[in-house]
């Protein structure tokens, strides 16, 4: 059972560009959190999803951002113009069920230039 | 709002040595509270995750245990190893049905364990 998969793994974007980030749940896992690592601090969360609905996304910037889980293929995060205070690892987690242990991904590193 | 500490932020002994690493967290009412390792560059590893009704929990040479009231958990590593040199987070849950089911992370210790 492959682990949760984050692709790509490094992406650098320069200032006004979108970035797309992909997660892949574990086998069999229909709940998909997203966090963000910014340097020198820790983790936050961003958004919850589970299949083609959005659970809790307190966490998310009220602009530029957003996310799907749509029914078929990976979790999307969408930043659109980015700047550069949007350099971070951006970690995906799953579980198989709503309050279930969280797999995390090993995370994108976007760099924004 | 949830806020969780650790300390120390790094630690640095000699290998073999037994350590404990802190978390702490502001509001007991938790589901559960998971500890992850962090190697620089990559992904989490989630190493043990106690329940809110558990005390304490044991994966080999590593016991985590839980203070709810209190708002404490500690990792014990045992016989430490330069291959236990990670960042070590601390991550809650919140134990309130509207919470959704987001972790609170820690900022970390930064453990090295030298030869």
């Amino acid at each position: 059972n492959a682990g949760v998969m984050q692709n790509p793994r490094h992406l650098v974007r320069r200032r006004g560009q979108e970035a797309r980030l992909r997660c892949s749940p574990m086998k069999g896992h229909s709940h998909v959190y997203w966090y963000r690592q910014l340097p020198e601090e820790g983790l936050k969360f961003m958004v919850y999803l589970q299949k083609e609905n959005i659970i809790d996304e307190s966490g998310m910037p009220k602009e530029r951002f957003s996310a799907e889980f749509p029914k078929e293929g990976p979790s999307i995060l969408r930043i659109q113009q980015v700047v550069r205070g949007d350099s971070a690892a951006y970690f995906c987690a799953s579980s198989p069920i709503r309050d279930g242990e969280q797999y995390f991904g090993p995370g994108t590193r976007l760099t924004v230039t | 709002k949830q806020e969780v500490t650790q300390i120390p932020a790094a630690l640095s002994v000699p290998e073999g040595e037994n350590l404990v690493l802190n978390c702490s967290f502001t509001d007991s009412a938790i589901y559960n509270l998971q500890w992850f390792r962090q190697d620089p560059g990559k992904g989490l590893t989630s190493l043990l995750l106690i329940q809110s009704s558990q005390r304490e929990q044991t994966s080999g040479r590593l016991n985590a245990s839980l203070d709810k009231s209190s708002g404490r958990s500690t990792l014990y590593i045992a016989a430490s190893q330069p291959g236990d040199s990670a960042t070590y987070l601390c991550a809650v849950r919140p134990g309130w049905e509207t919470s959704g089911s987001r972790l609170t992370f820690g900022e970390g210790t930064q453990l090295t364990v030298n030869p």
